[in-house]
């Protein structure tokens, strides 16, 4: 069973503050790694697509990385703002596989 | 916006009974994704058509079928529902059939209850 871990599930931060959470994958037929970010009644957004080991996307204040050797990926969020509060996901590509295995999901909190 | 529609927003049914979702991907988009959100677990595949072909299937239940016809819009049809099956739904539209360097882009979703 391939399964893609999200840790931690919930995160509450103090606006201003920066954090991090993980994506853990299975390294073997590692093929992309996608990121998504899912706010309350709305749809999930796109956020990066990486492929490649050592990959760092940035967009904004949010940023990614990826270590394809040991199976995981980092997301980024440089002082955090009421807006980022959603739910991010990230989903794994297999090689020759259409299918994209979703992770659980982090839940991040915004405090004012 | 993403550009992908689904109908209906929300839709309430009795346990038995058989619905159509329908979904309409952004312009350009060849492929279409069905997935089943419930409350308990993650985004779950159901199913993928590229330019009117089954492409992968994925944990979608033996009552449950879909198509997607020559204008590229789908529809996922749930036939002898149960409580079980109250979920939200979603459909999301990729302009390939590979998602390797592409993203895929969701629809806001329908939620079914099944009461």
């Amino acid at each position: 069973i391939l399964n893609v871990e999200q840790s931690p599930q919930s995160l509450h931060v103090q606006e201003g503050d920066s954090t991090n959470f993980t994506c853990s994958f299975p390294s073997s037929n590692f093929y992309a790694l996608h990121w998504y970010r899912w706010e309350t009644a709305k749809s999930p957004e796109a956020l990066f697509v990486m492929t490649l080991n050592g990959d760092e996307k940035k967009k904004g204040r949010i940023s990614a990385t990826l270590n394809t050797k040991e199976g995981y990926s980092y997301l980024y969020i440089k002082g955090s703002q009421p807006e980022d509060s959603a739910t991010y996901l990230c989903a794994m590509l297999m090689d020759s596989n259409y299918q994209l295995i979703w992770g659980a999901g982090t839940k991040l909190i915004i405090k004012p | 916006d993403s550009g992908v529609t689904q109908t209906p927003k929300h839709l309430i049914t009795a346990t038995g009974q058989r619905v159509t979702l329908r979904c309409s991907p952004r312009s350009g988009d060849l492929s279409v994704y069905w997935y089943q959100q419930s409350l308990d677990q993650g985004l779950q595949f159901l199913i993928q058509y590229y330019n009117g072909e089954e492409r992968a299937k994925g944990n979608i239940l033996e009552r449950f079928s879909a198509q997607q016809f020559p204008d590229l819009h789908s529809e996922l049809n749930l036939s002898s529902l149960e409580l079980g099956d109250s979920a939200l739904y979603f459909c999301a539209s990729s302009v390939s059939g590979t998602l390797a360097g592409n993203t895929i882009y969701f629809g806001e979703g329908s939620w079914l209850t099944v009461v």
